[in-house]
């Protein structure tokens, strides 16, 4: 079945600069890739997606790559505030389910 | 639009009562419906999901059960509630891939 790994478990960044959050997954089928961002106590939310048959995807200060060959993909957030401070998920699935990789808790600092 | 609710926001029950969580969801029609759980800063283990009424595939062995009596509803249940079962209970759907979560369920069985 598939496997998501996601790196790094917890990112501490300066208000301003960028944050990147890594995932590889396991199964080659896999062709929807989703992002979450999870604030306390809330149910995740859908912040970008990306699909097989597309290297990037951008809105506003978010951004999403997907290397099909290595098997990864990785969120891009630029320009962070103190409001981007949550803990992501990053997804995988090819089908009915979705493997969801560890998290990743982000502090942008002031 | 579609909009998804899931009640009660918090639970406390006592070891070995009764559960019953539910889902609804509307705006959409026959769509997957799931149900997760999250230990405190952990991530998100997928229970069961639904492809449609009456047909439920379980994903880990435990003391719960779920059941979809309608399209849109999705009923998460225990008969008796282990210490164990505490933690924050999340319905999501889906249709075409893309997947959305309700605000979650705080249970706690003291």
């Amino acid at each position: 079945g598939e496997n998501v790994e996601q790196h790094p478990s917890t990112l501490s960044v300066q208000e301003g600069d960028s944050a990147v959050i890594k995932c590889t997954y396991s199964d080659s089928a896999s062709n929807y890739f989703p992002w979450y961002k999870q604030e306390l106590g809330k149910g995740p939310q859908l912040i970008i997606d990306i699909r097989s048959n597309v290297g990037e995807k951008k809105d506003q200060r978010i951004a999403v790559t997907l290397n099909k060959t290595a098997k990864h993909f990785s969120l891009h957030i630029t320009e962070t505030q103190p409001e981007d401070s949550a803990v992501y998920f990053c997804a995988a699935t090819g089908g009915q389910n979705f493997v969801f990789g560890p998290g990743t808790r982000l502090s942008v600092l002031p | 639009s579609q909009t998804i609710h899931q009640w009660p926001a918090t639970l406390v029950q006592p070891v070995g009562s009764p559960l019953s969580l539910e889902c609804t969801v509307e705006g959409t029609s026959n769509p997957n419906l799931y149900w997760y759980r999250q230990a405190a800063g952990r991530g998100l283990q997928l229970l069961f999901y639904s492809v449609g009424i009456g047909q439920i595939s379980s994903e880990v062995p435990q003391n719960l059960s779920a059941s979809r009596p309608q399209d849109r509803q999705f009923i998460l249940s225990s008969k008796k509630l282990l210490l164990s079962d505490s933690g924050f209970y999340l319905c999501a759907w889906s249709v075409q891939r893309v997947a959305f979560f309700g605000q979650g369920t705080r249970l706690t069985v003291v």
